[in-house]
């Protein structure tokens, strides 16, 4: 059964056009993540929340956002993608967040950017 | 800043044969060790950790690893290779501040 559920798979979308990718999870976890992962390269986290206190990283590109409404959904936004934008992004979860946990990831929505 | 480095890209080996896939990291405090693997089209998915105690580590599917902490390593091994273990693995550490750093992975290639 599906516990992190990342919608859709695969978005194309236009230079400059405003998307979003989702994500829901089953697991009641207060933490989701979500992470960029370009080809051949590692998963890179962008931000995080912890219940609904956002953390963004340092690195985070301004034109990346997100929203918690409730526990169990979590969105990222690109306003204006870019072809450097173009990547797996991974959503993924833990139970709260400490250093040892494990984390529980979705199956990635794979973005074009034409 | 705590950091992962994974030698070897691609690694093949043949079925039956010892799988051994190499990690180092840079820690400034005692980490936690992770092994995720993603087979295609899948999310990743935690294979084993070390945080304390025994440093060797026993996963699923027949995995494991070893921290050596002199070596600043943590390298994964399976004593005989499937064709299913056919993936890409990622290393990781976190040095307790709630962020998992990750390794570029190293895709696994089965040999009939």
């Amino acid at each position: 059964d599906a516990m992190v559920i990342q919608n859709p798979r695969y978005q194309v979308t236009q230079f400059g056009k405003p998307v979003t990718l989702s994500c829901s999870q089953t697991l009641n976890h207060n933490v989701m993540y979500w992470y960029q992962q370009k080809s051949s390269q590692a998963p890179k986290l962008l931000f995080h929340y912890y219940d609904k206190d956002f953390n963004n990283e340092a690195d985070t590109p301004d034109n990346f956002q997100s929203r918690r409404p409730n526990t169990s959904f979590c969105f990222l936004d690109i306003r204006s993608p870019g072809l450097g934008d173009a990547a797996m992004y991974l959503c993924a979860t833990s139970r709260v967040g400490q250093a040892n946990e494990k984390l529980f990831f979705g199956s990635g929505t794979q973005l074009s950017v034409l | 800043a705590q950091s992962v480095t994974q030698l070897g890209s691609h690694v093949s080996v043949s079925e039956g044969a010892l799988v051994l896939l190499r990690c180092n990291y840079s820690s400034s405090v005692p980490p936690y060790l992770f092994w995720y693997v993603q087979y295609p089209n899948q999310g990743l998915q935690l294979l084993l950790k070390y945080t304390t105690g025994a440093t060797l580590v026993k996963g699923i599917n027949g995995f494991e690893a070893e921290f050596k902490k002199s070596e600043t390593s943590f390298h994964l091994t399976k004593p005989s290779a499937h064709m299913s273990d056919a993936a890409e693995y990622f290393c990781a550490v976190s040095d307790r501040d709630d962020k998992i750093i990750f390794g570029k992975g190293t895709r696994l290639h089965i040999l009939p």
